[in-house]
């Protein structure tokens, strides 16, 4: 049991550039998001997906795309990275429907842009 | 909206001591409140979490108080240890599906 993935690690992007992140979760939750984390912030909600086949946008979601491909998986694109993309970006997910709602996190995905 | 904020964004505690981190949130509806932690380079982990009923959980060496009447929060950790060290998150769960965050705790914890 893995919980929540993320791919890549670590990438560095040049101004323009797009680029795809990949999160999957292997503990049948319902529900997945998509955050960012800037030094000394907490975290900030881009988009979440309540269920497979839908999606909603968070706090701060200009500049990001997202799918929900399957029950598993929940990719964030950026189109045309832009500097103030630099930020550590984590996955998330939940169960819905039962008593707890703590979330599961995945390790994050460190992105430059230069 | 709701907002969640913390009293100081960082806590330094001797060894074996007591840690209290406190949270305070906006929303007086609110009804379920989470704390996290976040070591190094690692995403944020599960820690206690309380709902609005009650007004104390404990959990292993942390105890998490809820103060409803002036919306604070805080979490204790007894004997703290090195292993502590680490970036306390408390989180309040919005509308539907959404948990706010507040900004984080830096917990040093001096041998």
């Amino acid at each position: 049991n893995a919980g929540v993935t993320q791919t890549p690690k670590f990438q560095v992007l040049k101004t323009g550039q797009s680029m795809t992140l990949q999160c999957a979760q292997d503990m049948n939750h319902n529900s997945m998001y998509w955050y960012r984390q800037d030094p000394g912030m907490g975290l900030r909600l881009i988009y979440y997906s309540a269920s497979e086949g839908t999606t909603d946008k968070g706090e701060v979601p200009n500049g990001y795309n997202v799918s929900r491909l399957n029950k598993r998986e929940f990719s964030l694109r950026l189109e045309s990275a832009a500097p103030s993309q630099t930020s550590v970006y984590f996955c998330a997910s939940r169960m819905t429907g039962m008593d707890g709602y703590e979330q599961y996190f995945g390790p994050g995905t460190r992105l430059t842009v230069t | 909206g709701e907002s969640v904020g913390l009293h100081l964004p960082t806590l330094s505690v001797q060894e074996g001591d007591n840690s209290i981190i406190n949270c305070a949130y906006s929303n007086s509806a609110s009804d379920y409140f989470i704390w996290y932690k976040q070591e190094s380079g690692k995403g944020p982990q599960f820690i206690i979490d309380i709902r609005s009923n009650m007004d104390k959980r404990q959990g292993q060496r942390v105890t998490v108080l809820l103060n409803k009447t002036v919306k604070h929060l805080s979490l204790q950790i007894a004997a703290t240890q090195p292993g502590d060290s680490a970036v306390y998150f408390c989180a309040v769960l919005g509308g539907g599906f959404k948990t706010i965050f507040g900004a984080g705790t830096r917990l040093f914890v001096k041998a």
